[in-house]
């Protein structure tokens, strides 16, 4: 049950796009199409921003996309903005029925 | 409106004891499974445990198997964590959340804070 492995950090100007990527084995992204991605501010709980690899709940702009490739997902978000400065994680579920996160991405709008 | 309440956070000596509640409201709750998550101090997230519906599944992470227990209770909408043998590495912030879509988290609690410390 190792965790995902995201980069420490990402940093992009207003209005431009970023990707993260999160990493994994053939056990847990590359193996299910159950991937998702939270947002958390600081000192706040996580909120459910992509699942099942790329769909949004309602409510979350659609500037924010997800995708997968073999091992590796990522999350974009097109259009940044000041708001969009948060710590992002992916998740993944594992052929053992368990899920498991990335070490997370803080995100800088520069 | 969805809200996850957590309780029963607080300080514990290693070895310890430690019983954490969620209490659920505005959604069907024996409708869905529920799960834990925890964030020590400046660190990421971990997922905990989680239970099917009616609590004949129960899975966990490697590292707290054997120690703690999740639990449920339909007709009081309400999720357990039953914490023993506590760490220190298992101080964290304990989140509850409703696992309303498959494998993802679409609802969280504020979460609680576990301090296991001598």
């Amino acid at each position: 049950q190792s965790a995902l492995t995201q980069p420490a950090s990402v940093s992009g100007s207003p209005g431009q796009s970023i990707t993260i990527s999160c990493t994994g084995t053939s056990s847990d992204v590359g193996g299910h199409n159950y991937v998702s991605w939270y947002q958390q501010y600081p000192g706040k709980a996580p909120k459910l921003m992509i699942y099942e690899v790329s769909n949004r709940p309602s409510g979350v702009p659609d500037r924010f996309s997800g995708a997968k490739s073999g091992n590796t997902a990522s999350l974009t978000i097109s259009g940044l903005q000041a708001e969009d400065e948060a710590d992002y994680y992916c998740s993944s579920y594992t052929s053992s029925s368990t899920q498991v996160f990335g070490g997370g991405t803080k995100l800088t709008v520069l | 409106e969805v809200q996850l309440v957590e309780s029963g956070g607080g300080l514990v000596q290693p070895g310890g004891s430690l019983r954490l509640s969620c209490a659920a409201s505005g959604f069907t709750f024996s409708r869905d499974w529920m799960s834990w998550v925890r964030q020590a101090p400046g660190m990421g997230l971990e997922w905990v445990a989680n239970i099917k519906q009616d609590g004949s599944q129960k899975y966990y992470v490697d590292s707290v198997k054997g120690r703690f227990t999740i639990s449920r209770d339909n007709a009081k909408n309400s999720l357990y964590l039953q914490m023993s043998s506590l760490r220190v590495e298992d101080t964290a912030v304990y989140y509850c959340a409703r696992d309303g879509l498959p494998a993802a988290l679409n609802d969280w609690g504020q979460g609680t804070l576990v301090t296991v410390s001598s």
